[in-house]
């Protein structure tokens, strides 16, 4: 299995710009996640999909969109890039909770993919 | 809100050294608690977990306690090596939300032979 993977592992955009970030996840999860990571404030919930066809927002949603395309995939749209959106981006998956007591906790975490909007 | 804190970085140590990264949290009810950390140039990888009171989590010589009476997630190893180096970051499961993990800032760690 190559786990999640994301796409580009760089990019450098101008403000403006739009681009879409790639994440896939060969484990057949059923919730998948995008993440910011900013120095001195950890990793920030973008986006979230619990399951294919339903995507809901997280913590800092405002200048995304996101598109559960399928089960494996789990897009991320910047329409018109800003400054303050330079960060690195993170993918996760996380398989469906068993039933029961039994909560199945860990993310599985992507590369990351650097971005830089000047 | 939901919130975590952690101790600020970056924390040196010499190999062998005693480390402890301090991490409380505020939450109500009760919380799953985690430590995950990062290497250079890497993604997140789960450390350990804890989703009960007083439950101990423990991984590759790391351990942390999950203490509700002080609302802390403290992560201990007894002799860190150079191959630990890396960030290091406490995280918490809201009791009501399957989805939101909500992570603290990170503390950088860099072990010197």
């Amino acid at each position: 299995n190559a786990g999640v993977t994301q796409t580009p592992k760089f990019q450098v955009l101008k403000t403006g710009q739009s681009m879409t970030l790639q994440c896939a996840q060969d484990m057949n999860h059923n919730s998948m996640y995008w993440y910011r990571q900013d120095p001195g404030m950890g990793l920030r919930l973008i986006y979230y999909s619990a399951s294919e066809g339903t995507t809901d927002k997280g913590e800092v949603p405002n200048g995304y969109n996101v598109s559960r395309l399928n089960k494996r995939e789990f897009s991320l749209r910047l329409e018109s890039a800003a400054p303050s959106q330079t960060s690195v981006y993170f993918c996760a998956s996380r398989p469906r909770a068993a039933s029961g007591r039994e909560v199945r906790e860990t993310q599985y975490f992507g590369p990351g993919t650097r971005l830089l909007v000047l | 809100g939901d919130s975590v804190t952690q101790m600020e970085g970056p924390v040196t140590l010499s190999e062998e050294a005693f480390l402890t990264i301090n991490c409380t949290y505020t939450a109500t009810g009760y919380p799953s608690l985690f430590w995950y950390v990062q290497y250079p140039g890497e993604g997140l990888q789960l450390l350990l977990k804890a989703t009960k009171a007083d439950d101990k989590g423990s991984n590759k010589g790391f351990e942390a306690t999950y203490r509700k009476e002080t609302t802390s997630f403290h992560l201990e190893k007894g002799s860190v090596q150079v191959s630990d180096s890396a960030v290091y970051f406490c995280a918490l499961r809201e009791e009501t939300s399957y989805d939101k993990v909500i992570f603290g800032p990170g503390t950088s760690l860099s072990v010197i032979p």
